[in-house]
Order: C-alpha cells, then structure tokens, then sequence
C-alpha cells in the first residue's frame, strides 16, 4: 500500500538550532501533503498545508516563520522548526491524501525535544 | 468554525465488551468522515465513509454515517486488550482533515 516514510523518528535539540523533518512518498506522488502536531494526550492539530511547487497555507495561529514547509517535488515535503525553544517539543506528523475510498496515510512521526 | 467533537473522551471495559464510540461533526464542504486508530505513533486507517446508512465493517469493527443528523459511531464488538488505544475521528472538508480529541479506550483481561 501507500506508504509515507518521515524521518528523523525522534530528535533532541538545543534551544535556537533548527531541525528539519521530512516526510517522502516511497510509491505514490503527493501533489499535497499535510503537517500535523500531536501533544501528549491531546488529538493532532493542522498546522499546515503544503503543495508541490507553491507555498504552503497555514493554519490560523501557526507562524510560518517558525515552521517552514518545502515542497520541492512530488515525493517529498519538509517540515523546518527554526530557532527552536523548549515550548516547540512535540509530536510532528504529516499525511497524505490518497485517492478513492482510502483515506490519507501517515509518516510515523516525529518526536521533537528542545532542551 | 469547524469542529469534531468525540464521546466518550475514555472508556474502561472487560474483554469480550462492546463499544460504542460516537463522533459529531459541523465541517464546510464536508466530503468524508474518517476513523483511525492510534497507539504509540502515527495514526492507522480503519474507515473512510461517505454516505449516510451504509456500514462498513472490518472483522469486529464497524462504522456507519449519518449525515442529516451529521454524526457517526464506530462499533466494536468483542473487544479485546489488543485493541486498548485512542480512536481518532476526522472531517475531511476540501483537502484537509479536522481530528476530535479522541476517544481513548482501554480494554482489561
């Protein structure tokens, strides 16, 4: 089936560094992809949409300063959390919308810890 | 605004229980109404409906539409400790998906 690959898995980074996630299409293209936060116990929130050739579009309160998105090619879209603080820890997913009857499939996220 | 709102927010049952987990929407441009099942990580597809009154069933999982009263309910019988985790519902407007809060179940031995 589809599959979306995101990586890293889980990263640890200091205060004010930056840290790119990304998420790949490994056998289908996705024209869109969508990035998703999660905290704990807490459902998943969009933060943005992002499309392949064009900007993002961002959900109301998310900066796009802070959480860059790249969509350079129909396989892979990238999530950039710049200057990273303490308050930005925590679970990074991002989807993509399938065709037909099946839904949007899910990168196995991400675990952001900023000390 | 958009919403998703899920009931109950936990449940505790017995194996061998049924639930009954319930998920009410308001969504512009409503297209599809999803159901997901996560545990440690990403989000695992179980339903995709898009028409009111048609079940969909997956071994002991089923779920069913109702878009008048713009509400669905995901059914499952026989539970078992396998199937502790939280259950996520989503609208799928045009091009995006609100996520409920989830419904986190826990099943005992």
């Amino acid at each position: 089936g589809a599959v979306v690959s995101q990586h890293p898995s889980r990263v640890i980074c200091k205060s004010g560094t930056s840290v790119k996630i990304e998420c790949r299409s490994l056998d289908f293209q996705a024209t869109t992809m969508f990035w998703y936060r999660q905290f704990p116990k807490k459902s998943l929130m969009l933060m943005a949409t992002s499309n392949e050739g064009s900007k993002a579009t961002y959900e109301q309160g998310v900066e796009k300063d802070k959480f860059l998105i790249n969509h350079a090619s129909l396989t892979l879209s990238t999530l950039t959390v710049t200057s990273a603080h303490p308050e930005d820890s925590s679970f990074y997913i991002c989807s993509a919308r399938l065709g037909g009857a099946n839904g949007y499939t899910f990168g196995s996220g991400t675990r952001l810890t900023v000390v | 605004e958009d919403k998703v709102v899920q009931s109950p927010l936990s449940l505790v049952v017995h194996e061998g229980d049924t639930v009954t987990l319930n998920c009410s929407y308001e969504v512009t441009n409503f297209r599809s109404l999803l159901w997901y099942k996560q545990e440690k990580k990403a989000p695992t597809f179980l339903f995709m409906l898009t028409s009111s009154g048609i079940e969909k069933k997956s071994g002991r999982l089923s779920s069913i539409l109702d878009k008048k009263e713009l509400f669905s309910i995901l059914n499952i019988t026989a539970t078992q400790t396998g199937d502790s985790a939280v259950y996520l519902c989503a609208s799928g407007g045009y091009n995006k998906l609100i996520f409920g809060a989830g419904t986190r179940l826990a099943v005992h031995p």
